[in-house]
């Protein structure tokens, strides 16, 4: 059971370029998300998502984009990054929002230089 | 922005030394509480999700209380082993939302 996969596990990146975070996950879990890790803090949510085509905000969205077509997938776009942008980034789903526990990819460490 | 404070921010012991730490969430319109253990290199795992106030969870050698009127949750480990290194995360929703909340973390480090 694949579970939450994301790719890519490390990217870097030119202030400026554009690039695509993929999160899957094969669970059925209407839920999903983006975190960002940073030092010193605790875990901030970017996006969410509770079910195909439906999105929100989280703490931190400014610079983010996310959509979801399907229950699948959810990925995370960053338009222009910044220096700021640079984080460990985990996508997580559950079977519902905040009662069901999150499962968590892998992780994604971004560079901005 | 949701206040999720935990305590301490690290902790080393012993071996065979039994440990406990503390998440501090807003008492106000509580719904649920999450812990999870991150090993590093690792993704969090979840350990316990606790819903009702006076709720008591346990896994092999961890356990977790719940006070939803004061706002606290304890993690406990009796016995510490090597392997139980790692940060804990505690996360906190709120009726309110549909999202959690995360503490920073404990990171606990059993020393051999």
């Amino acid at each position: 059971n694949a579970g939450v996969t994301q790719t890519p596990k490390f990217q870097v990146l030119k202030t400026g370029q554009s690039m695509t975070l993929q999160c899957a996950q094969d669970m059925n879990h209407e839920y999903m998300s983006w975190y960002r890790q940073d030092p010193g803090m605790g875990l901030r949510l970017i996006h969410y998502s509770v079910g195909a085509g439906i999105t929100d905000q989280g703490e931190v969205p400014n610079g983010y984009n996310v959509s979801r077509s399907t229950t699948e997938d959810f990925p995370l776009r960053l338009l222009s990054a910044a220096p700021s942008q640079t984080s460990v980034y985990f996508c997580a789903s559950s079977r519902t929002g905040g009662a069901g526990e999150l499962f968590f990819g892998e992780g994604s460490r971004l560079t901005v230089l | 922005i949701l206040n999720v404070e935990q305590s301490p921010q690290s902790l080393h012991v012993q071996e065979g030394d039994s440990t406990n730490f503390t998440c501090s969430f807003p008492s106000s319109n509580f719904y649920a509480l999450h812990w999870y253990r991150w090993e590093t290199a690792k993704s969090p795992e979840a350990l316990f999700v606790m819903t009702l106030n006076g709720d008591e969870k346990k896994k092999g050698r961890i356990s977790a209380t719940l006070n939803t009127k004061e706002g606290y949750s304890y993690l406990y480990i009796k016995g510490s082993q090597p392997e139980d290194s790692a940060t804990y995360l505690c996360a906190f929703r709120w009726s309110g939302a549909n999202n959690l909340f995360f503490g920073t973390g404990t990171r606990l480090t059993v020393i051999p």
